[in-house]
Parts: structure tokens; C-alpha cells; sequence
């Protein structure tokens, strides 16, 4: 079975810019998140899918993050414009069932885009 | 605010021997705990769980315990190999909030051969 699909895996911009992160979940996976680490820090949720519905963007700076599902499958995730202080590991996870007790709401991460903001 | 602490950066076991990952949390609503591990350039991958009903969990060489009252949990890995050097990350949810984890920030653990 693949894993979580992410692309690009690294990605180098300038302050102002903006930039777009791809990710396919597990085939089958309802559930798909959408999380930032920091360096030094735990991944945290910025925003978590239903198929193609926003379940929770409590922790999404909307001001200059947007992301879509459109057709319940694979996701983007844009920010524009870029900051410093945006420069992390944006990891996309997915899961079968959105409920987080037993295996159907095990979280499935892919490997991540690196994205340094210059 | 953080919710999930893990207070030891890192840990340096040999191979071997046990090592035990701490884990402290602080909101009383979590009642799902998850351990998971992530090398280098890859994504965290999966490790074990236990829900707030049990107080420990086993699974092969890792076992997670877990101590309600004091809002503490911890992985033991029983033989420890250098395969399991590695960033191991706790995380806690809240049953029908919509699976939302929320992660420490991790524990370098280093098995020395």
C-alpha cells in the first residue's frame, strides 16, 4: 500500500514570496491534516479535512495560509505571503476514519516539505 | 501553552539495556495517548497507544504506561537497539474531537552499539 505522497520535498523562497505544498493521502484515507513543526518543536495542526470539508482551521493563519480538498482526495496548501518565521516541516497526514481511538484514526504521515524562508 | 511536555531533549542508552521516554501532560480532557517515531527526512510513523481506560499497553519490545493521576505517561523499549535511535514524539487527543493531536516536542533518543 503507498504511504502519504508530499511534493516538493524542500523548497527555498524569499520573504513576500509564495509558495504551494502538494500531498496524497493513503487511498481511501477520508481524514487528511495538514501540520507545521518547527524546528525543535512537535508537529501542530493547522488544519484538518473531512473529504473535501474543513473539520478544524482553529490554527490556520488565514490571513496568509489557505488550503483546499476539492475533490475529497489530494490537498494543497499555499501561503502567501511568506514570513521568517514560516520557515518549517509542513507534514500531511491522513487517516480512515476521523475518530482517533483504535486503528481506523491512526494518523499516517508523509515525509514532509522543508520550506526555508530567506 | 503547552499541553504536552516532554522535558528531556535527548537520552543516550546502550544498546541493550532499557530507555525510557517520559511524557507529561496537562489537560485532563486527553483520554488517548500515542508514541511516534521519526528518522531523519521521513514522516513520524506510528508506534503505540493506549487509552485512558488502561494503564499500560504492550507491543513487542515497547510497552507505554500510563499514570492518570499524575497526568504522566512513558515508552519503555526492552532491548534497546541502535535501529531505534531516533526522535520519539508523544501525543495526546480527546475522543470525539475529531482526532486532533497534539504532539510534545520530542525526545532524541541515541542507542550506542
Amino acid at each position: 500500500e503507498a504511504g502519504v505522497a508530499q511534493s516538493p520535498r524542500y523548497k527555498i523562497i524569499e520573504k513576500r514570496q509564495s509558495v504551494a505544498f502538494w500531498c496524497n493521502p493513503i487511498s481511501g484515507h477520508a481524514t487528511l491534516y495538514w501540520y507545521q513543526q518547527i524546528l525543535g518543536q512537535g508537529p501542530k495542526l493547522l488544519i484538518q479535512f473531512q473529504n473535501n470539508g474543513v473539520v478544524d482551521d482553529s490554527q490556520l493563519p488565514k490571513d496568509r495560509f489557505s488550503a483546499e480538498r476539492l475533490k475529497g482526495v489530494d490537498s494543497t496548501l499555499k501561503i502567501q505571503p511568506a514570513k521568517l518565521e514560516d520557515s518549517a516541516v509542513y507534514l500531511c497526514a491522513s487517516s480512515l476514519e476521523p475518530q482517533g481511538v483504535g486503528p481506523q484514526g491512526t494518523q499516517y504521515f508523509g515525509p514532509g516539505t522543508r520550506l526555508t524562508v530567506l | 501553552d503547552q499541553q504536552v511536555k516532554q522535558n528531556s531533549p535527548s537520552l543516550s542508552v546502550q544498546e541493550g539495556r532499557i530507555s525510557i521516554l517520559n511524557c507529561d501532560y496537562t489537560n485532563s480532557m486527553f483520554d488517548y495517548f500515542l508514541w511516534y517515531k521519526k528518522y531523519p527526512a521521513e514522516g513520524p510513523t506510528f508506534l503505540i497507544s493506549i487509552s485512558s481506560i488502561k494503564d499500560k499497553n504492550e507491543d513487542g519490545r515497547f510497552t507505554v504506561f500510563l499514570n492518570k493521576s499524575a497526568k504522566h505517561l512513558s515508552l519503555h523499549i526492552v532491548p534497546s537497539q541502535p535501529g531505534d535511535s531516533a526522535v520519539y514524539f508523544c501525543a495526546a487527543s480527546v475522543t470525539g474531537d475529531g482526532n486532533k493531536l497534539v504532539f510534545g516536542a520530542g525526545t532524541i533518543l541515541r542507542v550506542k552499539s
